[in-house]
């Protein structure tokens, strides 16, 4: 079955970097786009980055544009996000998800579980 | 940027009762409208994809509505296990998705 598993959450302190991982298994990783969703403590889902099949597309949202990277390994069925300059308004769960497309519509069918990260000093 | 509205931002309701949640986008978006459902500490669960269209898996109580700007999310009979919180996504403008801010769905 499809499994996306994050990883590499933790607390990191104002100005600092942190990357996250995103382990999928169970679909053929490289036939699809992902993303990167985070939501705030008691707030609401902000997409915040996307990256084509093969890597080679990438938008971000303008909160995080210039300081967030996407990036993936096909090879290692693998979604990462490098995150630097990181604010306290960056502290929220991040959620890796699956793009599919049904009749047409981009759908985000597969969700992994989440991992926090708090800007804290 | 298409923003994403939803209404109300929060509801009391009772089991049994039925329940119409509203999307509204800052342009038309034809109907290429998603819902989420999220229940506390969990990953969001899609329900509708294409303004309308039921994912696999979902009850039939769930059902959606709508295009061009204006989208409802309608549960026909509210079970324990729907109270939690709804979110409407715009995929017309891939890949520069937006949600709406969520409606919180609690026990009256």
């Amino acid at each position: 079955q499809v499994q996306l598993v994050e990883s590499g959450g933790g607390l990191v302190k104002p100005g600092g970097s942190l990357r996250l991982s995103c382990a999928a298994s169970g679909f053929t990783f490289s036939d699809d786009y992902m993303i990167w969703v985070r939501q705030a403590p008691g707030k609401g889902l902000e997409w915040i980055s996307y990256i084509s099949s093969s890597g080679s597309t990438k938008y971000y949202a303008d909160s995080v544009k210039g300081r967030f990277t996407i990036s993936r390994d096909n090879a290692k069925n693998s979604l990462y996000l490098q995150m630097s300059s990181l604010r306290a308004e960056d502290t929220a769960v991040y959620y890796c998800a699956r793009v599919n497309i049904l009749t047409g519509y981009q759908i985000f069918d597969y969700w992994g579980q989440g991992t926090l990260i708090t800007v804290s000093s | 940027d298409i923003q994403m509205t939803q209404s109300p931002s929060s509801l009391s309701a009772s089991v049994g009762d039925r329940v119409t949640i509203t999307c509204r986008a800052s342009q038309s978006i034809s109907t290429y409208l998603n819902w989420y459902q999220q229940r506390p500490g969990k990953a969001p669960k899609l329900l509708i994809f294409g303004a309308s269209s039921l994912q696999s898996g979902v009850p039939s109580r769930f059902s959606g509505s709508g295009s061009g700007t204006d989208f409802t999310l309608t549960i026909s009979s509210l079970q324990p296990e729907d109270f939690a919180t709804y979110y409407c996504q715009q995929s017309y403008s891939t890949p520069l998705y937006s949600f709406g801010q969520g409606t919180k769905l609690e026990i009256k």
